[in-house]
């Protein structure tokens, strides 16, 4: 079945790094743009970021550009999410979403289980 | 960019109800492109309806949206039990995407 799988979760110190994983399977990962997608404790949705596995073009939100780099993997159907400089307003459950096609392109169809980071001294 | 503004921030409602769930966009959204995700407690979203209207593969006929331009409704014509969760709304017409900040649908 379509899945995104997500690695474990994070504590991390102010100023540090984190580096996401999330690896799908069960479609063509080529054929779908990857999302990424945070959500603060008790908050609402916050949209980070794109990147097409095909060619790894990306574009960012202007809230995170200059600190957040997607990448991918084609050889293991593997998208990546790092983001530096960390505060501690960066804890949240960080999602990686897949956009649908067709009719559903924009939405976010499938997503992973999410991956909670911590940032506390 | 496009600011969506949800109400109410929480409905009370018992089983069988009718639910109506409001999205407010600060500018007109493009060709209707807004979508409503559910969210239950330690789970990701699931897609319910795209393009306003159109439910997503698997969706309960229960779920219908409408609306367009700045305003847009998410119907719940009889509630189920497993229907209480978190609803939000995305816009996709313009980036960058963004979210409602969600209505939260409690038992009442």
């Amino acid at each position: 079945q379509v899945q995104l799988v997500q690695s474990g979760a994070e504590v991390k110190k102010p100023g540090a790094s984190v580096k996401v994983s999330c690896k799908a399977s069960g479609y063509t990962f080529t054929n779908n743009f990857m999302h990424w997608v945070r959500q603060a404790p008790g908050q609402g949705l916050e949209w980070m970021g794109i990147i097409n596995p095909s060619g790894g073009s990306t574009s960012y939100a202007q809230k995170v550009q200059g600190r957040v780099t997607m990448t991918r993997d084609t050889s293991t159907s593997t998208v990546y999410m790092e983001l530096s400089s960390l505060r501690s307003d960066d804890t949240a459950v960080y999602y990686c979403a897949r956009e649908g096609l067709r009719i559903k392109a924009g939405t976010f169809d499938i997503w992973g289980q999410g991956t909670m980071v911590t940032v506390s001294s | 960019e496009i600011v969506l503004t949800q109400s109410p921030g929480t409905l009370s409602l018992s089983p069988g109800q009718r639910a109506t769930l409001s999205c407010r966009a600060s500018q007109s959204v493009t060709n209707s492109y807004l979508a409503w995700y559910q969210q239950k407690p330690g789970q990701a979203p699931r897609l319910l309806i795209c393009g306003a209207s159109t439910r997503a593969t698997g969706i309960p006929d229960r779920f219908s949206g409408s609306g367009s331009g700045t305003d847009f409704t998410l119907t719940i014509s009889r509630l189920e039990p497993e229907d209480f969760a978190v609803y939000s709304c995305q816009q996709y017409g313009s980036s960058p995407y963004t979210f409602g900040q969600g209505t939260k649908l409690e038992i009442k």
